[in-house]
């Protein structure tokens, strides 16, 4: 069975400052899709960014990027210039086989808390 | 353009009632998938549907069960609820492409007392 990890239940950051979240996984496969989401208290999962593990150029989105290390299965989040608004649940997850990205296997998750 | 729409919001139900909970995807969407969140066991993939059809499940009971509409709403289904189903039920869409993002709704907190 596939298995993602999160390593750090907690984490807290000042505002405005950088924090990385980990994340590792288990796969035999060569190609696949790696996702952050984030859940903030309303529920709801929002995507924060995703990989191609076919792809070497680690994915960015406005202050968000990854670094993906495909031997070591490993895919940190980075956050800069953290906001009130990034405090949340976030959770590390990777695609089916095959690409059914439809049936994720997620992490236990992290909860993020920024500071003022 | 409307998001996933999950109904009700909340529900609270008794040991050994069933319940039906409800997953509007986004308009043009023919994948649903359904996910369990739980303190304990975290988020786990129940089923997925696409064009009426279920194409994967997860690791959980006959109990739970899925349907999906022409519409490509769908339907989720758990019969004999017990104390451990309690949980956080969201569901997702797709277009159902190989490779595709995934479209969160905000769920559906169940209690079984």
């Amino acid at each position: 069975a596939q298995t993602v990890t999160q390593s750090q239940p907690e984490m807290s950051v000042q505002e405005a400052e950088t924090v990385t979240l980990s994340c590792t996984y288990d796969t035999s496969e060569n190609n696949y899709y790696l996702f952050w989401y984030k859940q903030p208290p309303s529920r709801q999962m929002i995507l924060v960014i995703r990989q191609e593990a076919y792809k070497q150029q680690n994915a960015t989105e406005n202050r968000f990027s990854v670094n993906f290390q495909k031997a070591a299965k490993s895919f940190s989040l980075k956050i800069s210039d953290s906001q009130l608004g990034d405090t949340a649940m976030y959770f590390c997850a990777k695609g089916g086989s095959g690409g059914s990205n439809y049936k994720l296997t997620f992490g236990k998750g992290t909860l993020l808390t920024v500071n003022p | 353009k409307a998001g996933v729409t999950q109904t009700p919001r909340y529900l609270i139900k008794t040991r050994g009632q069933q319940v039906t909970l409800s997953c509007s995807p986004i308009s043009g969407h023919r994948s649903v998938s359904w996910y369990q969140q739980t303190p304990g066991q975290g988020l786990q993939f129940l089923f997925e549907y696409f064009s009426e059809t279920q194409r994967n499940k997860g690791n959980f009971p006959g109990r739970f069960s899925g349907r999906q509409f022409s519409n490509s709403r769908s339907e989720m289904n758990v019969s004999t609820l017990e104390l451990g189903d309690s949980a956080l039920y969201l569901c997702a869409s797709s277009l159902g492409q190989r490779n595709e993002k995934l479209f969160f709704g905000s769920g559906t907190q169940l209690s079984v007392l």
